[in-house]
């Protein structure tokens, strides 16, 4: 499974857009950029996900560099709900490798200040 | 829609006892999965299934059974539980082109 490099920690200002970073240089053709959060004492969500276009959803952006080794979780307007604990996962759904499963790495802490 | 329920939510035990964590789906998905994750770290994968009858294992799979006989459910079983074992335990379901659900977790203390 590729590797992806998120910094540990992150701060940023309540009502901010927040631009977190993941680098995936061993990316494949057949892998998907999954983002996914964690907020304290709960299970992840999903959050978003992409192949090579940026893609937007109620929750965030995701700006996908052209030649996919790097991607950033944009969020618009930070409130105090999101510091959580956001994943980049890199999904591989090509055959025989398209079993569900996700490998996570360490995640970026994001502080949300008031 | 319940989503992903794992029982129970919390449970001690002591070194050496089994137990049988239960997950259970309602969504369909033929992809679950079971994590464990442990103070401060990321979630790490223990074993997986891509359908009913198949199981494989993932990157800790030591001290852990599995077993899926029907889409809906994938029991964890601690065969002989060791103090090592004491984590949040995570439940996942998903399918193709379907983002994966996760549980609310177990906590899991081995004394």
């Amino acid at each position: 499974d590729a590797k992806t490099t998120q910094p540990n920690s992150m701060e940023s200002n309540e009502e901010e857009p927040v631009h977190l970073p993941c680098n995936h240089s061993t990316i494949s053709g057949t892998d998907y950029i999954h983002w996914y959060r964690q907020l304290p004492s709960q299970g992840p969500e999903y959050v978003i996900h992409g192949l090579t276009s940026n893609v937007n959803n109620r929750m965030a952006s995701l700006a996908i560099a052209e030649d996919r080794k790097s991607s950033t979780l944009i969020l618009h307007r930070a409130t105090l709900r999101d510091a959580a604990v956001y994943y980049c996962i890199l999904r591989d759904v090509g055959p025989p490798s398209n079993t569900g499963k996700l490998i996570f790495g360490q995640g970026t802490t994001l502080q949300v200040k008031p | 829609n319940a989503g992903v329920t794992q029982t129970p939510k919390f449970q001690v035990l002591k070194t050496g006892q089994s137990m049988t964590l239960q997950c259970a789906q309602d969504m369909n998905h033929e992809y679950m999965s079971w994590y464990r994750q442990d103070p401060g770290m990321g979630l790490r994968l223990i074993h997986y299934s891509v359908g009913a009858g198949i199981t494989d294992q993932g990157e800790v799979p030591n001290g852990y059974n599995v077993s899926r006989s029907t889409t809906e459910d994938f029991p964890l079983r601690l065969l002989s539980a060791a103090p090592s074992q004491t984590s949040v335990y995570f439940c996942a379901s998903s399918s193709v082109g379907v983002p994966q659900h996760f549980g609310d977790g177990t906590r899991l203390s081995i004394l």
